[in-house]
């Protein structure tokens, strides 16, 4: 079990400018999210996937926002024409669940990607 | 929508004694989970206890205990025997049944003195 692992840990953009985060989960983990957190807060829903289906987008995630799982492993994130309110940092997670609806898994977190938009 | 609320930003205990970190919800579901969850300073997030809301029995892991309210809506984290490496940001976290996503309390800021 090597955890999850996101990458950049950090990265510095200017504004307008296009970013990709990378999440590869837990092996063998179907369930991946992704959260934002902003300093001294707690991390907001963004979107999650079940194998390589979304199944779930939040009103947070604006049309500058996608994410894909292809084959149901790794997931990008990514943010198009990033603004001053992005910087943030972007959260993965992943949890092992053995059935569609949610059961008390837990989700295990990756070290986040520090976003800093210039 | 379901709520978080964690209305102490900050707490301290001295090491060695006992702190309870306090957390309510809102929800208009029966059945849901509750979580704690740690997030030390520039590291990554880990869990630290859970709780099924079917079940009556508070849940416990080592020092770590919890005190389930339902009917108050209340989940609040008992840290026995504080360590300083308990020292970090304590998030309550709720999930339903009905869907994956977790929603987070705003956090409180747990000071361990030796």
């Amino acid at each position: 079990d090597t955890g999850v692992s996101q990458d950049p840990r950090h990265k510095i953009t200017k504004r307008g400018q296009n970013v990709t985060f990378r999440c590869d989960p837990i092996s063998e983990h179907n369930r991946l999210y992704w959260y934002r957190q902003t300093l001294g807060q707690g991390p907001e829903f963004l979107t999650y996937f079940q194998n390589e289906a979304q199944l779930e987008k939040s009103r947070l995630l604006s049309d500058r926002f996608s994410a894909e799982r292809p084959k149901g492993s790794f997931s990008t994130l990514e943010i198009q024409r990033t603004e001053q309110g992005d910087s943030a940092m972007y959260l993965c997670a992943s949890s092992l669940e053995r059935k569609l609806s949610a059961g008390n898994q837990p989700q295990h977190f990756g070290d986040g990607t520090r976003l800093s938009i210039l | 929508a379901q709520t978080v609320t964690q209305s102490q930003p900050e707490m301290s205990v001295q090491e060695a004694e006992t702190v309870t970190l306090s957390c309510t919800y809102d929800t208009s579901e029966s059945d849901y989970y509750l979580f704690w969850y740690k997030q030390p300073p520039s590291r990554q997030m880990i869990l630290v206890i859970r709780q099924e809301a079917y079940k009556q029995q508070n849940a416990t892991e080592n020092r770590f205990s919890v005190n389930f309210q339902k009917a108050a809506k209340s989940f609040s984290l008992k840290i026995s025997d504080s360590q300083l490496g308990d020292a970090a940001m304590y998030f309550c976290a709720y999930r339903g049944t009905s869907y994956g996503k977790l929603t987070f309390g705003q956090g409180t800021i747990l000071t361990v003195h030796p």
